[in-house]
């Protein structure tokens, strides 16, 4: 099994500040990963997939990157709206999901 | 695209229960389909895929003990859960399969609770 290993599990930025959230897998996934972005109470929703495509009617601040086993997630000028946990997922042998990262407002 | 799960609920272990996805504005028949849990404040897991022609696959953690269906006249998707252990308690999301294997759109969820 393909493991993913997301980092970090928690991140506190201010407004209008740049993040970027880390993934790593257990051997290389030739770019099928995916971003997904999970607000408070609701279901995922998908933002980045084959690793730095942007999902229709995602805002261009949100961006992926990456290739073989490290691919990161990057946020520029962090909005209210941005607050919510993220997913990387990896589809190239079956699904596995990263941990997760929480990201809050400082 | 609208997905909405239905039939979760409160069950004893090892009993069963049958979670529903109706889907709506796009051409179900067309899609593959998956189930993915999430247990209560933790990560999300797959469990189980159905292509477009019925052909199925699972996780190991689910393997012998859940199957998933499909009813392209219906619309609707399905997951049958038996000898269900408490280590299934999780809200229950059914998703698109999009153009790649990722996951374009995702219902809603639904509680599934396993307890005596």
């Amino acid at each position: 099994d393909i493991q993913m290993t997301q980092s970090p599990a928690s991140l506190s930025a201010s407004l209008g500040e740049t993040v970027t959230i880390e993934c790593r897998a257990s051997e290389d996934i030739y770019s099928n990963l995916a971003w997904y972005q999970q607000k408070p109470g609701n279901s995922p929703q998908l933002l980045i997939y084959d690793a730095n495509s942007l999902a229709d009617g995602v805002p261009s601040r949100f961006s992926g990157s990456g290739s073989g086993t490290q691919y990161s997630l990057k946020i520029n000028s962090l909005q209210s709206e941005d607050v919510a946990s993220y997913f990387c997922q990896q589809y190239n042998n079956y699904w596995t999901f990263g941990g997760g990262t929480k990201l809050e407002l400082k | 695209v609208q997905l909405v799960e239905s039939g979760g609920g409160l069950v004893q272990p090892g009993k069963s229960l049958k979670l529903s996805c109706s889907a709506s504005g796009f051409t179900f028949s067309s899609y593959g389909m998956h189930w993915i849990r999430q247990a209560p404040g933790k990560g999300l897991d797959w469990v189980a895929y159905i292509s477009s022609s019925s052909g199925t696959v699972y996780a190991d953690a689910v393997k012998g003990r859940f199957t998933i269906s499909r009813d392209n006249a219906k619309n609707t998707l399905y997951l049958q859960l038996n000898s269900l252990k408490s280590e299934d308690t999780a809200i229950y999301y059914c998703a698109r399969k999009g153009r790649g294997y990722y996951f374009d759109y995702w219902g809603q969820g639904v509680m599934v609770t396993v307890s005596s």
